[in-house]
């Protein structure tokens, strides 16, 4: 069973339109974890969630925001994209309390034109 | 604020032989550190990780790296190398922050030639 996934894998679309990614973790974590990995595979934060509460990175424009239907859920809605939001984001999970790893998915390439 | 260095960006060996990646971090708390592998297109993987006890921690496929607090580093070594180890590495300390977020280096790509 895969422990974190993402849809979908590749995703190619034009500037100005919306789009999201989902991701979901069947390994009971409390938190979920957006990553920005881009074309010199740098990866940066976007967000961190829990039950309780949404950390956003600074840097993160407003245009991104991560919607989380329930615990085991984590998506990514982009509005109006724009050519540099192109790269690879990664869905990651943990569990906090417990152990400090965090998970990964196997990406979605955004590819805007 | 927490940051990690990754100092060598591309790191080319032959195959079978020996190989280290280097790590350093700063952070004023408590530090538990990762390695991460991400293999072509793919996502990433926990190698290990130190999170206290025993400084030198290993993982399954023969990697292994030490906790060197006087040094703030946690390289990664390899006595032999494959092939099949040819792929990118992210060195991660986790934030101190309520949720634990991960600060990666830049990456280090070890290419294993034969």
């Amino acid at each position: 069973d895969t422990a974190v996934s993402q849809t979908p894998k590749y995703l190619v679309t034009q500037m100005g339109n919306d789009k999201s990614i989902k991701c979901e973790q069947n390994l009971g974590h409390d938190t979920m974890y957006w990553y920005k990995q881009d074309s010199k595979k740098f990866l940066k934060i976007m967000f961190s969630y829990n039950n309780k509460e949404l950390i956003i990175n600074e840097t993160v424009p407003n245009r991104f925001s991560p919607k989380s239907p329930d615990k085991a859920h984590l998506n990514l809605h982009i509005n109006s994209l724009e050519l540099g939001d192109s790269a690879v984001y990664f869905c990651a999970s943990s569990h906090q309390s417990i152990t400090y790893e965090q998970y990964f998915g196997p990406g979605t390439r955004l590819t805007v034109t | 604020a927490q940051s990690v260095t990754q100092l060598d960006s591309q790191v080319p060996v032959f195959e079978e032989a020996p190989v280290e990646l280097r790590c350093n971090y700063s952070s004023s708390v408590s530090v538990y550190l990762f390695w991460y592998v991400q293999y072509p297109n793919q996502g990433l993987q926990l190698l290990l990780k130190y999170l206290s006890g025993s400084t030198l921690v290993e993982s399954i496929n023969g990697f292994e790296a030490e906790f060197n607090k006087s040094q703030t580093s946690f390289h990664l070594r390899k006595p032999s190398v494959h092939i099949s180890d040819t792929a990118e590495y992210f060195c991660a300390v986790r934030d101190g922050g309520s949720q634990g977020n991960l600060i990666f280096g830049k990456g280090t790509k070890l290419s294993v030639k034969p």
